[in-house]
């Protein structure tokens, strides 16, 4: 009964390959989330999706695309990985159009070798 | 922009100590407050949450905070630590122009000591 759930958990890759993350919540939020935590611990928002509609969008590169087919689900996919984009990336999803509580998901850590 | 500010890096207790961590924010219209737990090796957890009403708000495992508007602090407390709440500790921020975006403080690292 995962609330927020992330696929893989971890995710090793080359230099200039193209990954996809998956996000999936069974919450019934509106809202859904991307976090990135760097390798100091602090996490920062990158994208904010309320009922498939992109409603936050921070200055994140655009090799970085949400795609978000149905509420319950946000995915990120990124192209032409670099070595910066090592993170563990969290999943979030919250009610009430982002005013309510955020549950995040176990998170996946990337690494770019 | 909002800003978190947690005043600790890393605090280190031994088991039984009471337990204080501090936290700031710049935003000074209406907020909702968090403190995040994060034990090693998992996920963010919520421990506590304030929206509105009595400003001393408790969550789970013993953990209480007080909202202080005219600080604007929300810090974070437990009487007596336990070993198992040795994790990185996160506050969090959720107002103003930004709502639906969390903005996070640094972090704590809490090492209790048997």
């Amino acid at each position: 009964d995962t609330a927020v759930s992330q696929t893989p958990k971890y995710l090793v890759t080359q230099m200039g390959n193209d990954k996809s993350i998956k996000c999936e919540q069974n919450l019934g939020h509106d809202t859904m989330y991307w976090y990135k935590q760097d390798s100091k611990k602090f996490l920062k928002i990158m994208f904010s999706y309320n009922n498939k509609e992109l409603i936050i969008n921070e200055t994140v590169p655009n090799r970085f695309s949400p795609k978000s087919p149905d509420k319950a689900h946000l995915n990120l996919h990124i192209n032409s990985l670099e070595l910066g984009d090592s993170a563990v990336y969290f999943c979030a999803s919250s009610q009430r159009s982002g005013r309510g509580t955020q549950y995040f998901g176990p998170g996946t850590r990337l690494t770019v070798l | 922009a909002q800003s978190v500010s947690q005043h600790n890096h890393h605090v280190i207790l031994s088991e039984a100590a009471s337990l204080e961590l501090g936290c700031n924010y710049s935003y000074g219209g209406t907020v909702n407050l968090f403190w995040y737990v994060q034990y090693p090796g998992q996920h963010l957890q919520l421990l506590l949450k304030y929206f509105s009403g009595d400003p001393l708000v408790k969550g789970i495992k013993g953990f209480e905070a007080e909202f202080i508007k005219s600080k604007f602090s929300f810090n974070l407390r437990k009487p007596s630590v336990q070993w198992s709440d040795t994790a990185e500790y996160f506050c969090a921020v959720n107002g103003g122009t930004s709502y639906g975006k969390l903005t996070f403080g640094q972090g704590t690292i809490l090492t209790v000591h048997p």
